[in-house]
């Protein structure tokens, strides 16, 4: 079936360092989401990748899907204490009406 | 606006006795329903999904199972709870339609946290 990997699985940071988590799948993706869930709470929607090759930008952050839309990766830059919590990609395969969540990164930052 | 509502938020229980979760979702209609569990600082495990009423796929063999006997509302249950069992457990739904599920994004209610003693 298919599979979902991150790394790393946990990421720790001084603030205003760069974060990076890194996604992997073992089938080719018709679209990327990715979550953010703060300790304690429900992942939340962040964004959805659709075509081969994406980017896209949310202030700090920046998203991208691969040329083989197999992987894809999510950017922090410098870093801010409302960052922590853990990040999930969660991908579907085409004819696959499921999504499949990654392992997730949990980040934290040291102040 | 859509709403997603969970209960209990915190659950202890123990083992053998059977459970029962509900999770119902306000705003929307014949929306695609999902149960997750989460252990403790794992990633989400898709339990079950639904895109009508009665209409229940299982994605992993086990002592749970769900049912949909509304619309907007997706109830987990249990008969025997396993110490396995603990976890945190997400109701989540997407846009639906026609039996189809879309690609579209998946809202979270707030999750029960199960401990099975």
């Amino acid at each position: 079936g298919q599979q979902v990997m991150q790394i790393p699985q946990y990421q720790h940071v001084q603030e205003g360092e760069d974060f990076t988590t890194y996604c992997n799948s073992s089938t080719t993706l018709s679209n990327i989401q990715w979550y953010k869930q703060r300790p304690g709470g429900h992942p939340v929607f962040l964004i959805q990748l659709v075509k081969s090759g994406e980017v896209k930008k949310q202030k700090r952050l920046t998203f991208q899907f691969g040329e083989a839309k197999k992987n894809s990766s999510l950017h922090i830059t410098a870093t801010q204490t409302t960052d922590v919590g853990t990040y999930f990609c969660a991908g579907r395969s085409f004819g696959n009406e499921k999504l499949t969540f990654g392992t997730g990164t949990r980040l934290t930052i040291i102040p | 606006s859509q709403t997603i509502h969970q209960w209990p938020a915190t659950l202890v229980q123990p083992v053998g006795s059977p459970l029962s979760l509900e999770c119902t979702v306000e705003g929307t209609s014949n929306p695609n329903l999902y149960w997750y569990r989460q252990a403790a600082g794992r990633g989400l495990q898709l339990l079950f999904y639904s895109v009508g009423i009665g209409q229940i796929s299982s994605e992993v063999p086990q002592n749970l199972s769900a049912s949909r006997p509304q619309d907007r509302q997706f109830i987990l249950s249990s008969k025997k709870l396993l110490l396995s069992d603990s976890g945190f457990y997400l109701c989540a739904w997407s846009v639906g339609g026609l039996g189809l599920i879309l690609e579209n994004e998946q809202f979270f209610g707030p999750g029960t946290r199960l401990t099975v003693l």
